[in-house]
């Protein structure tokens, strides 16, 4: 049984691209999360897709933007980069019943220079 | 608003020492709770969570937890550490009415002397 599968590991981006990173979720998890984590810091919830939608969304601008496949796959995107995006992007399995439960992956590291 | 606080910024124990992670949080009703770990680069491991019932949890990695409603905390123990339990810790905190976001303490780095 695959764990969460992140892509790429590292990425390396100039001020004002986009960027698209990307998440598999456990076998048999439906939702998946995203989260935000800049260096010393507790990671810091995105937003949430279940059923191709976004469920939930925490304090972030319009750039940040996902989407989720009917395989239940999902893709983080992130327009007009600025510098204080760089961070470590982690995707969130959840498991949903009978209680939430949230399986991460090993992240995505975004340097914005 | 909502917020998890982990007042200790590191901690340091001896291998073999007996170890303790504060945990407190703000909210109106006893929300879901969890303690994750991160080694360096790496993802978050769930070590522990607590939904409902006996309010001391067990753990993988022989942690446990316990859950103290009159104090609003979730401190994080274990009896023996090994040098391997070196890690930065986070308390997660996810409100019932809004489970799949998971609110997060600014996490404990735990350092382990030989």
């Amino acid at each position: 049984d695959a764990g969460v599968t992140q892509s790429p590991t590292h990425l390396i981006k100039t001020r004002g691209q986009q960027v698209t990173l990307r998440c598999s979720p456990k076998s048999g998890h439906d939702t998946v999360s995203w989260y935000q984590q800049a260096l010393g810091q507790g990671p810091q919830f995105i937003f949430q897709y279940y059923e191709e939608e976004e469920r939930q969304r925490g304090n972030f601008p319009d750039r940040f933007s996902g989407h989720q496949f009917p395989n239940y796959s999902s893709e983080l995107n992130v327009n007009a980069l600025l510098l204080g995006d760089s961070a470590l992007y982690l995707c969130a399995s959840v498991k949903r019943e009978p209680f939430p439960e949230q399986y991460f992956g090993p992240g995505t590291r975004l340097t914005v220079t | 608003a909502q917020s998890v606080t982990q007042p200790d910024i590191h901690i340091t124990v001896s291998e073999g020492a007996s170890l303790e992670l504060r945990c407190n949080y703000s909210y109106g009703a006893t929300p879901y709770l969890f303690w994750y770990v991160q080694s360096p680069g790496q993802g978050l491991q769930l070590l522990l969570k607590y939904f409902s019932g006996d309010t001391l949890v067990q753990g993988i990695k022989g942690f446990e937890a316990e859950f103290k409603r009159s104090q609003s905390s979730f401190n994080l123990r274990k009896p023996s550490v090994h040098w391997s339990d070196a890690a930065e810790y986070f308390c997660a905190v996810a409100p019932m009415d809004s489970s799949y976001k998971l609110i997060f303490g600014s996490g404990t780095r735990l350092l382990v002397r030989p």
